[in-house]
């Protein structure tokens, strides 16, 4: 199975809203609720903002957020804040595998 | 707070193997499903499977079967990812994560909550 298609970049200024998105099909993202969402700083591990589509673990900011409608995941985030500089990959449950998206690089301005 | 602490660098040359560590603290060890993840320079994370702890069952992703082995000792609350016949391909940094997901039901991947610092494995002549 194809990896999940994330857009190489996107960028805001402080205080805004962006979102990502993460295009898969009727195989994973489309037919499951567990879709998650992972931060990567350069040079550390990844680490979970958004689990089962829109949950936040314990100590992610509410400024995260996670939706899904049909084969396309989001992760929105607001208020934005230079430490959210980072890069973005989406993750998704399939039956036979696990599956991850390309990333996406967040520049703040 | 549960931590996952793995093993050093590695450096091989191709056609070795190499057995990468990662020890839970906690008591929780046998409690959640184990991912191995690796990430090669500059590109995003590779799932390659998973080892439920209490059992030891394990499920590879299709390119990680027949030359990869995930194992683990309950005793100490470690887990184990080997690779054998190694490549310049292998060269990566290996992760190990825990899932939210409970060992006494059906895997179902919640999310990776807890990460290891990761293990950097180096392939060259």
């Amino acid at each position: 199975q194809s990896a999940l298609t994330q857009p190489a970049s996107v960028s805001g200024s402080p205080g805004q809203s962006i979102t990502i998105s993460c295009t898969g099909s009727s195989g994973d993202v489309g037919s499951f609720k567990y879709v998650s969402w992972y931060q990567q700083e350069p040079g550390k591990a990844p680490k979970l903002m958004i689990y089962g589509v829109s949950n936040r673990p314990s100590g992610v900011s509410n400024r995260f957020s996670g939706s899904k409608s049909g084969n396309t995941a989001s992760l929105t985030i607001s208020g934005l804040q230079a430490g959210d500089e980072a890069d973005y990959y989406c993750s998704s449950y399939t039956t036979s595998t696990t599956l991850f998206g390309g990333g996406t690089k967040l520049t703040v301005l | 707070q549960v931590q996952l602490v793995q093993s050093g660098a590695e450096v091989k040359k191709p056609g070795a193997s190499v057995k990468v560590s990662c020890k839970a603290s906690g008591n929780t060890f046998s409690d959640y499903y184990m991912h191995w993840v690796r990430q090669a320079p500059g590109q995003g994370p590779e799932w390659m499977g998973w080892i439920n702890p209490k059992t030891g069952d394990t499920k590879y992703a299709q390119k990680f079967q027949g030359w990869v082995t995930m194992t683990r000792d309950t005793s100490i609350s470690t887990a184990y990812l080997e690779l054998t016949r190694l490549t310049s391909d292998d060269t990566a940094v290996y992760y190990c994560a825990r899932d939210l997901c409970w060992t006494g039901g059906d895997f179902y991947y919640y999310g990776m909550d807890v990460w290891g610092q990761g293990t950097t494995v180096a392939v060259s002549s």
